[in-house]
């Protein structure tokens, strides 16, 4: 089974300031994703990586960064935190070929004051 | 990007009742995932569809691609399969859109 982990599981920030999701994942695979959920509706991408060292945009990359400095870890950066930015964050990771399922750790609820 | 419809948004069943669950989408799907999420927010995949019909356990999922549409069956239902349930089709193999899901609940 695929093992995917996020920390913080759960943070307060206040507007304007720096916020940082962190996301490993224990399978080898090459996919990372991040997405956003906020209450009542679907998952948005909002940026992915198939490889270390490189980023692509999802959906909904406006006032977020990405960073995979490792096959393993993938953050989600927020430089300056909006009140708008308040959602349950996921991480998912995938092989390589796409065709496999994409496995997800447990979510990360940020409450931006 | 990917448009995803969800229907019914919300559905309540008695225990034993079967469940059916839709799911159209706007782009041609290279592959289609149905997700569980549970009331506690945490996402597993269900089976993945792209095309036909495909068993496992209580749950048909059946795909029709060139009419963007795929269903979710759940037969007997029970209290434990209370959730959210989410489709995604994707445009390509690694990027998923999901739609806004449908919540249900079996009540005993």
């Amino acid at each position: 089974e695929a093992a995917v982990t996020q920390s913080p599981r759960s943070k307060v920030a206040v507007t304007g300031g720096k916020v940082t999701l962190s996301c490993h994942q224990t399978n080898n695979h090459d996919y990372m994703y991040w997405y956003r959920q906020d209450t009542g509706h679907g998952l948005r991408l909002i940026h992915y990586s198939y490889v270390a060292d490189s980023t692509e945009k999802g959906d909904i990359p406006d006032g977020y960064k990405a960073s995979r400095p490792s096959q393993e870890n993938f953050s989600l950066i927020l430089e300056l935190a909006s009140l708008s930015q308040t959602a349950v964050y996921f991480c998912a990771s995938s092989d390589e070929t796409g065709q496999d399922t994409q496995y997800f750790g447990p979510g990360t609820r940020l409450l931006v004051l | 990007g990917q448009q995803v419809q969800q229907s019914p948004s919300s559905l309540v069943l008695q225990e034993g009742e079967n469940a059916e669950l839709q799911c159209n989408f706007s782009s041609t799907a290279t592959q289609l995932q149905w997700f569980y999420q549970s009331p506690g927010g945490s996402l597993v995949s269900l089976l993945s569809n792209p095309s036909g019909t495909k068993h496992t356990g209580r749950l048909t999922s059946t795909t029709v691609t060139k009419e963007r549409r795929s269903s979710l069956h759940i037969s007997s239902s029970q209290t434990t399969d209370s959730g959210t349930y989410l489709c995604a089709p994707p445009p390509n193999y690694n990027v998923l859109y999901f739609g806004s899901g449908t919540k249900l609940t079996v009540e005993p």
